[in-house]
């Protein structure tokens, strides 16, 4: 079945450090690919997506690639802010409506 | 953006007591809502998927009768933990659909997090 395998957390870093949060996903077909991000107290938010092989998805500083030969979606930023202290969700999906989700990696910046 | 409500927040119930939780969609009419489940360093388990009006469709391992979900209108929909034991501690997320013409989003609720003592 469908699986996302994301790196396990906590992650730290000091603000401005570059961050890179590994995401591998096995799936049937050709899945859309999603970050979500949970801030402290809130519903997980749809960060960026990315729908076929090679599309860049890009938010708020935040990229990812989507990479059909290694079937990775990593989400990379260039320089993180105290602000994006939150839980960072991979998901794929597949056809049907069904989000499947990794396990979440918590990413803690400090000043 | 489009907001999902969850009512309560946090609950602490007895074990074998009924506890019912509440999602709302505030300002989008939610035709497809889904109930997860999210264990400690787990991933987000999907528990059902309700659209309005008609009966909730169960994954499997789920038992229906355990997890009443209701999905009485477009804005509302309720999962009723019963006969709660210890083991159905957990964070339970709703999520409705919103938008058409292929371009429905997922909207996400903060979450509630249940103990049974």
């Amino acid at each position: 079945g469908d699986s996302v395998t994301q790196m396990e957390g906590p992650v730290t870093l000091s603000e401005e450090a570059f961050l890179t949060i590994n995401c591998t996903y096995t799936a049937t077909g050709y899945p859309s690919l999603f970050w979500y991000v949970q801030y402290p107290g809130e519903g997980l938010q749809l960060l960026l997506k990315a729908t076929k092989a090679d599309d860049k998805g890009s938010n708020k500083g935040f990229e990812a690639t989507y990479r059909k030969e290694t079937t990775s979606f990593h989400l990379e930023k260039g320089s993180v802010q105290v602000s994006d202290s939150a839980v960072y969700f991979c998901a794929l999906k597949a056809g049907s409506y069904q989000l499947t989700f990794g396990k979440g990696t918590k990413l803690s910046v400090i000043p | 953006g489009a907001v999902v409500s969850q009512h309560p927040s946090r609950v602490i119930c007895k074990s074998g007591t009924s506890v019912k939780i509440e999602c709302r969609s505030l300002d989008f009419q939610a035709t497809t809502m889904f109930w997860y489940r999210q264990f400690p360093k787990k991933s987000l388990m999907l528990m059902a998927t309700s659209n309005e009006g008609s009966k909730a469709t169960y994954e499997q391992g789920v038992e229906k009768d355990k997890f009443l979900i209701n999905h009485a209108s477009l804005t509302l929909s309720t999962l009723t933990v019963t006969s709660a034991h210890p083991e159905d501690s957990s964070f339970y997320i709703c999520s409705a659909r919103g938008g058409s013409g292929g371009q429905e989003t997922q909207y996400f609720g903060p979450g509630t997090r249940l103990l049974v003592l």
